[in-house]
């Protein structure tokens, strides 16, 4: 069945440094692919999302493309701030199952000024 | 519009207690879902409503779950004889359903946790 793979956690940056956070999936066809984030006490929130095969989604410095070749959707920003720290979450919404989605089980990321 | 409203953010109670959770979805939204989310895991997908119908339920829906959206909008999902296990946050989202089954504005709430003692 359709599943998302993410990299474990946490992840310790100090700021201004460069972020990825790996995020690979099964799926059967094209799914949609999402990025999360949650930070302490709240929901989630939608950071990004790719639909369609080599499609980059980008939010905020954060950017992922959609690679259909190894099945990844990584997570990347240039300059991390503190206020970046959050547990990021990779999903994807399945291609014969809009109403779903299959998370990751999240990446924690402390970044220290 | 102020986003998908869960109501307590908090349970605290009693195993083998009987508890009940509200989702407000944002208005327009005809689809409506509720997940759960156990520490240090993402989110699992529990059942979906379209407007007042319920179409799918995870097989984590055990017989002790009901969820409910009468006339389409707000719903509640109660759990019954409550166990430590359903300890967890449960989140509601909702989305504007289109064509062919594609959603647009998927919004999260923040979620109501759950710890059963």
């Amino acid at each position: 069945g359709d599943s998302v793979t993410q990299m474990e956690g946490p992840v310790t940056l100090s700021e201004e440094a460069f972020l990825t956070i790996n995020c690979t999936y099964t799926a059967t066809g094209y799914p949609s692919l999402f990025w999360y984030v949650q930070y302490p006490g709240e929901g989630l929130q939608l950071l990004l999302k790719a639909t369609k095969a080599d499609d980059k989604g980008s939010n905020k410095g954060f950017e992922a493309t959609y690679r259909k070749e190894t099945t990844s959707f990584h997570l990347e920003k240039g300059s991390v701030q503190v206020s970046d720290s959050a547990v990021y979450f990779c999903a994807l919404s399945g291609v014969y199952n809009f109403n779903k989605f299959y998370f990751g089980s999240g990446t924690k990321l402390n970044v220290k000024p | 519009d102020t986003g998908v409203s869960q109501d307590p953010r908090h349970k605290i109670t009693k195993r083998g207690q009987n508890v009940t959770f509200r989702c407000d979805p944002i208005s327009e939204h005809n689809r409506l879902y509720w997940y759960r989310q156990t520490l240090g895991q993402g989110p699992e997908f529990l059942t979906y409503f379209q407007n007042e119908a319920q179409l799918e339920k995870s097989r984590l829906l055990s017989d002790r779950f009901s969820a409910e959206r009468p006339k389409g909008s707000f719903s509640t999902l109660e759990i019954q004889r409550t166990e430590q296990g359903d300890s967890a946050m449960y989140l509601c989202a909702s989305s504007l359903g289109g064509a062919e089954g594609t959603n647009y504005g998927y919004t999260f709430g923040s979620g109501t946790r759950l710890t059963v003692v």
